[in-house]
């Protein structure tokens, strides 16, 4: 299976600072088939990035993903309050889909 | 609006059963595939299981093939989850998760997650 790799842990920032969130591969992720999600406490995860790029519905432009084959980007442009979160990265382009073990972004 | 309210979780016994449900409604049920992803306490999220919108295709990790069973009833526009034979590790918020393609049979990103409900596994 494809073992996704987040780091940081943790990223202390304060609000309206950039976040960059990475999430490695351990094999290439076919056809850029990777997610990326938020989840708050007590929450469901929330779908943010699809096909490494694209914007799920209602997201705001602030959020952005990049990457491809093994390397992948969550960047954050400017924090808002509610941003601070744990953060997801999950590959769909092999079974099982995987999940990184995520990134929390906490108010510095 | 696209809902999804999962129930069924509890209290359980190692080696007991339990079946979890999935309610869905705001999309036509039938057409999509539908997956069942679970988080422990404190921990990362794994996925447990896909079942094709027609039932026909099923997929399990192999962390739980054997033991649990999906199904739906399109007429009712609900998800279960047949759990037998738990174990400690089994201890986790269960999430029921709509895919984002119609007619797909499998694996894609996780388009809407509701609420989850917790299975406790314990003596």
């Amino acid at each position: 299976e494809i073992v996704l790799t987040q780091s940081p842990g943790t990223l202390s920032l304060s609000p309206g600072e950039r976040a960059t969130l990475s999430c490695r591969a351990s094999q290439s992720v076919s056809s850029n088939y990777l997610a990326w999600y938020q989840q708050r406490p007590g929450q469901p995860p929330r779908l943010l990035i699809y096909g490494a790029s694209s914007r799920a519905t209602g997201i705001p432009d602030r959020f952005s993903g990049s990457g491809s084959g093994t390397d992948f980007t969550l960047t954050i442009s400017r924090l808002e309050p509610e941003d601070f979160a744990v953060y997801f990265c999950q590959q769909y382009g092999r079974s099982p889909r995987t999940f990184g073990q995520g990134t929390k972004v906490e108010i510095k | 609006e696209v809902q999804l309210l999962e129930s069924g979780g509890g209290l359980v016994q190692p080696g007991g059963s339990l079946r979890l449900s999935c309610a869905a409604s705001g999309f036509t049920f039938s057409m999509y595939a539908m997956n069942w992803v679970r988080q422990a306490p404190g921990k990362g999220l794994e996925w447990v299981s896909t079942l094709s919108g027609s039932g026909g295709s099923s997929y399990y990790a192999d962390s739980v093939k054997g033991r649990f069973t999906i199904s739906r009833d399109n007429s009712k526009s609900t998800l279960y989850l047949q759990m037998n034979g738990l174990r400690a590790e089994d201890t986790a918020v269960y999430y029921c998760a709509k895919d984002p393609v119609v007619g797909a049979t499998s694996g894609f990103y996780f388009e809407f997650w509701g609420q989850g409900t917790l299975v406790t596994v314990s003596s």
